[in-house]
């Protein structure tokens, strides 16, 4: 298994509060992710990174933003949480090519169960 | 834009059924393809994946055959077990290799009755 750990794994909270989730690999790998999972829509893209610093955005970004000052650590913040971002949310992690591309298989962590309240 | 269709279930059969699981997509250029385990409380597993049209992805028992002329990618198994109760998501990645991310399906929920 690839080394992904989540943090937390569980998290209540209220809304309008701040919320940070981390995810931490082993790998060294350059490309790190993190997703959304909720009924009826499968995983949505949020946020991803290719380096050091170097984030973009996904599908889903609005009301997200993430950061990652060193490779092993990818956090993604919910500056102030709302109900609808209840949600099962993902890390995940890519290889890169030679060239400094991203291969194509991703590994994902074992996820953060948030609910806003 | 990319998309991926999968029949959401849930579908449930006995054990020693053989299971087909349809995947369609849509995309730009040529994606590679995936299948995704997810068992109860778990994060996603890569099952099998295919990189170019004909290949042919295969991993514990499970099979999934890469048609560009039908534009699928459809996970079979000759013979299920109880074990394989699982959400199964296809995924595919296109644009270079996937650093913008994976486009999934809604995942099936497979329930297999002893």
């Amino acid at each position: 298994d690839a080394g992904i750990t989540q943090s937390p794994r569980h998290k209540v909270t209220e809304t309008g509060t701040p919320v940070t989730l981390r995810c931490h690999q082993t790998e060294n790998h350059r490309y790190m992710y993190w997703y959304r999972q909720d009924p009826g829509h499968g995983l949505r893209l949020i946020h991803y990174s290719y380096g050091v610093k170097d984030t973009d955005k996904g599908e889903v970004s609005d009301g997200y933003s993430v950061s990652r000052s060193k490779t092993e650590d990818f956090l993604l913040t919910l500056e102030s949480a709302t109900s609808s971002q209840t949600s099962v949310y993902f890390c995940a992690i890519s290889e890169s090519t030679a060239g400094g591309r991203s291969t194509d298989t991703q590994y994902f962590g074992p996820g953060t169960r948030l609910t806003v309240l | 834009g990319n998309s991926v269709t999968q029949m959401e279930g849930p579908v449930t059969l006995s054990e020693e059924a053989f299971l087909t699981i349809n995947c369609t997509y849509t995309a730009t250029g040529y994606p590679s393809l995936f299948w995704y385990v997810q068992y109860p409380g778990e994060g996603l597993q890569l099952l099998l994946k295919a990189t170019k049209a004909d290949d042919k992805g295969s991993n514990k028992g499970f099979e999934a055959t890469y048609r560009k002329e039908t534009t699928s990618f459809h996970l079979e198994k000759g013979s299920v077990q109880v074990s394989d109760s699982a959400v199964y998501f296809c995924a595919l990645s296109t644009s270079g290799g996937g650093a913008d991310g994976l486009t999934f399906g809604k995942g099936t929920h497979l329930i297999i009755q002893p």
